[in-house]
């Protein structure tokens, strides 16, 4: 039974630029939510994508989007890179049909921003 | 008041012992609570959910206080092995869908 993944697993950027982050769900999972987590610190909601649409989003600029594809596989993108969004960026995938609420990790992406 | 609040620790106890971490949660309204647990530089691994009548797995026991709005963990017979952060998760009311992370609390299990 494959669990979540995620790709890359590292990441060093330059203030300004953009990047791509990907998730694959659990197999016969359909919902995938993405989470932010700095050190010390809880993860932090970004948004949840559900039948391919943003079903939820927290609170976090607008230069944070995602998408969903048709195999519930997912992207976060984050445009002009801050020294702030350096961070451990989770995906977490869960089944709808359950309520959503039991989520499983990937490994996260540890993304840099120099 | 933060929406959910742990003491972040480290509680450092011995092996054997029994530990037990409190969670508060603001919304009253809140619908599902769980307990994740995360190694260093590790994802977070669901531990167990929650409820109202308690929730024991082995060693873990889980109990949800409404009237106080807190969740706790109560681990017994310490093993070197459960030292890790445990992040309490508190989910909203049916219709939304943001859950919202506590800190966690830092477990230290020395010989």
């Amino acid at each position: 039974d494959a669990g979540v993944t995620q790709s890359p697993t590292h990441l060093i950027k330059t203030r300004g630029q953009q990047v791509t982050l990907r998730c694959s769900p659990k197999s016969g999972h359909d919902t995938v939510s993405w989470y932010q987590q700095a050190l010390g610190q809880g993860p932090q909601f970004i948004f949840q994508y559900y039948e391919e649409e943003e079903r939820q989003r927290g609170n976090f600029p607008d230069r944070f989007s995602g998408h969903q594809f048709p195999n519930y596989s997912s992207e976060l993108n984050v445009n002009a890179l801050l020294l702030g969004d350096s961070a451990l960026y989770l995906c977490a995938s869960s089944l709808a049909y359950s309520g959503g609420y039991e989520q499983y990790f990937g490994p996260g992406t540890r993304l840099t921003v120099t | 008041r933060k929406e959910v609040e742990q003491d972040p620790g480290p509680f450092n106890v011995p092996e054997g012992a029994t530990v037990a971490f409190n969670c508060t949660y603001s919304n009253s309204a809140s619908q599902s609570f769980f307990w994740y647990r995360q190694d260093c530089r590790k994802e977070p691994k669901l531990l167990m959910s929650v409820y109202s009548s308690g929730n024991e797995d082995g060693r873990f026991t889980a109990q949800l206080n409404r009237a106080s709005q807190y969740i706790s963990l109560l681990i017994r017979d310490s093993k070197l092995s459960d030292s890790a952060t445990y992040l309490c998760v508190v989910n909203p009311p049916w219709g939304s869908y943001i859950p919202t992370f506590g800190r966690g609390t830092s477990l230290i299990v020395h010989p």
